[in-house]
Formats: C-alpha cells, sequence, structure tokens
C-alpha cells in the first residue's frame, strides 16, 4: 500500500515563527502536493511538484514555499506564519504513469498560529 | 479549466436509508473522475474511480458512481447507509492523467442518524 506521512498531527506555532511542514512518501512517485482545507472551502492547492527540485504554483501560494530536495520528501514552509494559515494542511503524491493519476493523501496536519 | 461542483453541502440521512451525493463537473472531451472519503481527523482515501468503460463504477464497501457524459455527472449513491459511512465526501476530475493536479469539490459532509 502506498503511505504518505506528515510529520505532525497537531501543531502550534506563534504569529511570525517560520513553520517546517514535512511530508514523505514511500512509493517511489515523482508527483507531490500540498493542500490546505478549510471548513466550506474544500481542498485549495498550494504548490506541487513534478520531480526533484522542481515546484509550481497551485491556487493559493502566498505566504508559502517548498522544498524538494529528494525525490520521497516534500517540505511545506510558512516563511513567517500568520493567524490566517490556521488550517488544515494535508500532503498528496501520484504517479504520472499508470492509473488515472489518482492521489494518494497522507493523515493532515492540524495547524494553528496564535 | 476543469471545475467541480458539488451541489449540497450537507446530507442527512437515516441509518438503512439510500443516499445520492451529487457531482457535476464542467465538459471536457476525457475525464477522469474520482470520489474520494475523508473521515473524521483523518487524510483523504481513494473510494473509487471512472477512467473508461463501464460506466457504472463500485467500491468494496456499496457505494456506486454512475459517469453520465451527456449531463456531466458523476453522483455517488449507497442504497442503505450505516453509521460508519459519516464522513466527507470529495468528487474530483482530471482531463489529463499524469502531471496534471486532480480538481476537487468542496465536498459533502453525509451525517447517518440512528
Amino acid at each position: 500500500d502506498v503511505k504518505v506521512t506528515q510529520s505532525s498531527r497537531y501543531l502550534v506555532k506563534r504569529t511570525g515563527e517560520k513553520v517546517f511542514l514535512e511530508c514523505v512518501q514511500d512509493m517511489d512517485h515523482e508527483n507531490m502536493f500540498w493542500y490546505r482545507q478549510d471548513p466550506g472551502l474544500g481542498l485549495r492547492l498550494i504548490y506541487f511538484s513534478y520531480d526533484v527540485k522542481m515546484k509550481e504554483k497551485g491556487d493559493i501560494p502566498e505566504g508559502y514555499s517548498v522544498s524538494r530536495e529528494k525525490k520521497e520528501r516534500f517540505s511545506l514552509i510558512l516563511e513567517s506564519a500568520s493567524t490566517n494559515q490556521t488550517s488544515m494542511y494535508l500532503c498528496a503524491s501520484s504517479s504520472p504513469t499508470g492509473g488515472a493519476g489518482e492521489q494518494y493523501f497522507g493523515p493532515g496536519t492540524r495547524l494553528t498560529v496564535t | 479549466a476543469q471545475s467541480v461542483t458539488q451541489l449540497d453541502s450537507q446530507v442527512p440521512v437515516f441509518e438503512e436509508a439510500p443516499v445520492e451525493l451529487r457531482c457535476n463537473y464542467s465538459s471536457s472531451v476525457s475525464v477522469y473522475l474520482f470520489w474520494y472519503v475523508q473521515y473524521p481527523n483523518q487524510g483523504l482515501q481513494l473510494l473509487l474511480k471512472y477512467l473508461s468503460g463501464s460506466t457504472l463504477v463500485e467500491s468494496i464497501n456499496g457505494f456506486e458512481a454512475e459517469f453520465n457524459k451527456s449531463q456531466t455527472s458523476f453522483h455517488l449513491r449507497k442504497p442503505s447507509v450505516h453509521i460508519s459511512d459519516t464522513a466527507e465526501y470529495f468528487c474530483a476530475v482530471s482531463d489529463r492523467p499524469g502531471n496534471t493536479p486532480l480538481v476537487f469539490g468542496k465536498g459533502t459532509r453525509l451525517s447517518v442518524i440512528a
């Protein structure tokens, strides 16, 4: 089975802190994604990556950056956390070959910024 | 660009009653369609997918969805729900499998009442 793990299930940070959210997948998937999930808004794509050291902006990249130094790891960085970044963050991975590109999700990190 | 509309944000239903969760997508020549389920405090899990072939697809836990090209719909149904089906359900679409992120609807919260 595909396994996507996220470094923390719950995280509390202060306004202005630099925050790192880590995601690791064990299925050698080329594609990785970061979403945030908010009530009534569904999933919104922040950034995605097709390969190591490659990244593409999603729908809401402002206030975030990403890093992909190794194929299995995709990090989301909040340079200076703000209260409006309090949310559930979901990481996903997929393969561009085989299947229909379905994405496999981690358990999520619930981030609270105070 | 693709878009997905889930017409109901919340659907309450009594246990053992049938349920239909509605999903419509914007038109495209060909699409790949997905339903994901999210149980409380968990990530998203793939429930079922349509790639091609038979327009009716089934999941292992009794859900089914029917691809209707003329109505651009992919509604999810279950003839008899259980308490354990209480979750949020997301419809997603892709028109280019591979290096294209899925486009998700805003989700439908299914609440099964004993």
